[in-house]
């Protein structure tokens, strides 16, 4: 089982700065196929990014996503008030397929 | 629009049994994977399973911690997948979210809103 663990646990940061969440897999994730996605109270998460760096569709182009191996990272270019959120990675190389503790990103 | 609309959570006793149903459109049901993940109250989340497409014989797979309590199945007649939950344990406690599996990579590109399901005496 591959194993994500997302840092930081929690973020605080103003609207317009930048957030910088990694997410490190316990072992090379093949193929780059990690996804991000992002969670709101009491919704359901949300698809922001695929393989790695694919914005899903709809998704702006201040989220962008990079890495390879074990090191992936998602960012947040300047953050909007509807940002503020959580954040997980998931890994979709093999099964079981496993999601990351999650990133908080709060309001300072 | 694609729509996925779960039912059947609410409270049961640690070893009983309970069945969610996840209703979808705005697809070809049979085209898609269906999964179901898991969320425990203030925590993350968790894979619990999957029905593969009808071009995989609607084939399932099961994280350990449920397998053999669990089971998925689906009907293509009225566009719904099924989970059977067995033997609860308190720790099964989550909101239980459905969700389609994309045809590019086996992520997860529409949600169900969830159905909490509450195992306690």
């Amino acid at each position: 089982e591959i194993v994500l663990t997302q840092s930081p646990g929690t973020v605080s940061l103003s609207t317009g700065e930048r957030a910088t969440l990694s997410c490190r897999a316990s072992q090379r994730v093949s193929g780059n196929y990690l996804a991000w996605y992002q969670q709101k109270p009491g919704q359901a998460p949300g698809l922001l990014i695929y393989e790695t760096s694919i914005r899903a569709t709809g998704i702006p182009d201040r989220f962008s996503g990079s890495g390879s191996g074990t090191d992936f990272t998602l960012i947040i270019s300047r953050l909007e008030p509807e940002d503020f959120a959580v954040y997980y990675c998931q890994q979709y190389a093999s099964l079981p397929l496993t999601f990351g503790g999650g990133t908080t990103v709060e309001v300072k | 629009d694609v729509q996925l609309v779960e039912s059947g959570g609410g409270l049961v006793q640690p070893g009983g049994s309970l069945r969610l149903s996840c209703a979808a459109s705005g697809f070809i049901f049979s085209d898609y994977y269906m999964d179901w993940v898991r969320q425990a109250p203030g925590k993350g989340l968790e894979w619990i399973g999957r029905s593969k497409n009808k071009a995989n014989s609607y084939t399932t797979e099961y994280a350990a911690s449920v397998k053999g309590r669990f089971s998925i199945s689906r009907h293509e007649s009225n566009n719904s997948v099924y989970l059977q939950m067995t033997s609860l344990r308190t720790e099964d406690t989550a909101v239980y979210y459905c969700a389609r599996v994309d045809d590019y990579g086996e992520f997860f590109d529409y949600w169900g809103r969830g159905n909490l399901v509450t195992v306690s005496s």
